[in-house]
């Protein structure tokens, strides 16, 4: 089966740099999603890892590590509107569906 | 172009009810996959469609669930009889092939109440 962990709540300040953690368990690996989900909207997509190292893309950078089953999502000069569950997802498993982990709620702070 | 569209946007029914749930996917997208999203428990993949085909059906939770794909553009997962612990946001998502990043486009989501 696959199984996801990540951090139930994280708080930041604005301007400052957060990391949200992400380990994974999976058969068949095929990709590491992150999504944003801002409260009462529908999720929507970040960034999208399958191989080792990092992806950056303006503020938000995405790391994956295959062999430790481990990525991360790196949120730069934090901005009020960034508060939001950040959601990591893995692709895999006999049928190659996209599980999603429970989320991260980040709160920025003033 | 239009996202993906899902109807109703909200529902309260009570105990007992069917309830029907609506999707169309993104014009050209050929997966379909149904999610439900709670406080408790994340979001839990309940089926995907590739091709109008049900792929992975292994999240349905039981026989009071089921989901068709008479077409590539409409989609519908049916609760009957709903139970309280139905209560739910449910998302109906579609992505063009698996193959690439298959990044999903969610639509906003059925808001359902069992009473």
């Amino acid at each position: 089966g696959q199984n996801i962990d990540q951090p139930t709540e994280m708080t930041a300040t604005e301007g400052a740099i957060v990391q949200i953690n992400c380990t994974y368990q999976t058969s068949g690996f095929n990709g590491l999603f992150w999504y944003q989900q801002h409260a009462g909207e529908a999720p929507t997509f970040l960034s999208y890892n399958v191989l080792d190292g990092l992806e950056e893309k303006g503020r938000f950078s995405s790391f994956l590590s295959r062999s430790k089953g481990y990525s991360y999502l790196l949120l730069k000069e934090l901005q009020m509107k960034d508060s939001a569950s950040y959601l990591c997802a893995v692709k895999g498993g006999a049928t190659n569906k996209l599980i999603f982990g429970t989320g991260t709620l980040l709160a920025v702070q003033p | 172009d239009a996202g993906v569209i899902q109807s109703p946007r909200h529902e309260v029914t009570e105990m007992g009810q069917e309830v029907t749930l609506r999707c169309k996917p993104i014009s050209g997208h050929d997966y379909l996959f149904w999610y439900r999203q709670t406080m408790m428990r994340g979001l839990e993949l309940l089926i995907y469609f590739n091709n109008n085909v049900p792929i992975d059906d292994s999240g349905m939770p039981e026989d009071r669930f089921s989901a068709k794909m008479p077409n590539a553009s409409f989609s519908t997962l049916k609760i009957q009889p709903s139970e309280p612990r139905d209560s739910a946001v449910y998302f109906c998502a579609s992505s063009l092939g698996l193959a690439n990043t298959g990044e999903l486009f969610f639509g906003e989501g059925s808001r359902l109440t069992v009473l």
